[in-house]
């Protein structure tokens, strides 16, 4: 079974500082995963996806994250954060194989200070 | 380009009334349509999924029901509404692809009093 463990459920960052949002997943297969960011009362909007190419996956708003599996890791960091950063983020694992199945995590609420 | 519309954005209800959301995508065939509940503070659950026309999984058992008569066009329903069935719904949809994403609307507030 898979799961995802976002590691803080709050980060607060100042304006123009770097941002890492932290997460460790468990598969047992190869997964797909992914980022989201939801503003308030809005949908999920996809920031990047790793689907078993590169490591280093760069997504929209200058965000990227890294696959490292031998630590079971894909936090998402980004090198200056900006005042529209400020959402929740979730980290999401697919299974390989499953078209359907997501597992999200319980998401990172990111205030940026100014 | 693929959009996806879900409405009403909010909603209030009283306990024991019917339940109909709407949520339609276009720009894309045959999308595989999903139905979620985020509860406050909490990640989000997947309540039914679908493949095609008329074809539907649940995922959890509920007082929810799901139907999908057209193509692009996806319902969630109930006949009585429960203060449980509070929440914000989701709606999204994915291609076939399983490297895809799914790609989400912008929600339905639901308030049951």
């Amino acid at each position: 079974a898979q799961s995802v463990t976002q590691l803080d459920s709050h980060v607060s960052v100042s304006e123009g500082t770097p941002v890492l949002l932290r997460c460790n997943y468990s598969s047992s297969y190869s997964p797909s995963l992914f980022w989201y960011v939801q503003h308030p009362n809005k949908g999920l909007q996809l920031l990047l996806k790793y689907t078993s190419a590169a490591t280093l996956v760069k997504g929209i708003n200058g965000f990227e994250a890294e696959f490292k599996k031998s630590e079971t890791s894909f936090h998402l960091t980004k090198p200056s954060a900006h005042m529209s950063d400020a959402a929740e983020y979730f980290c999401v694992v697919r299974p390989s194989g499953s078209a359907r199945q997501l597992t999200f995590g319980s998401g990172t609420q990111l205030t940026v200070l100014p | 380009s693929q959009t996806i519309h879900q409405w009403p954005a909010t909603l209030v209800q009283p306990v024991g009334s019917p339940l109909s959301l709407e949520c339609t995508v276009e720009g894309t065939s045959n999308p595989n349509l999903y139905w979620y509940r985020q509860a406050a503070g909490r990640g989000l659950q997947l309540l039914f999924y679908s493949v095609g026309i008329g074809q539907i999984s649940s995922e959890v058992p509920q007082n929810l029901s799901a139907s999908r008569p057209q193509d692009r066009q996806f319902i969630l329903s109930s006949k009585k509404l429960l203060l449980s069935d509070s929440g914000f719904y989701l709606c999204a949809w994915s291609t076939g692809g399983l490297d895809q994403p799914q790609h989400f609307g912008d929600g339905t507030r639901l308030s049951i009093l």
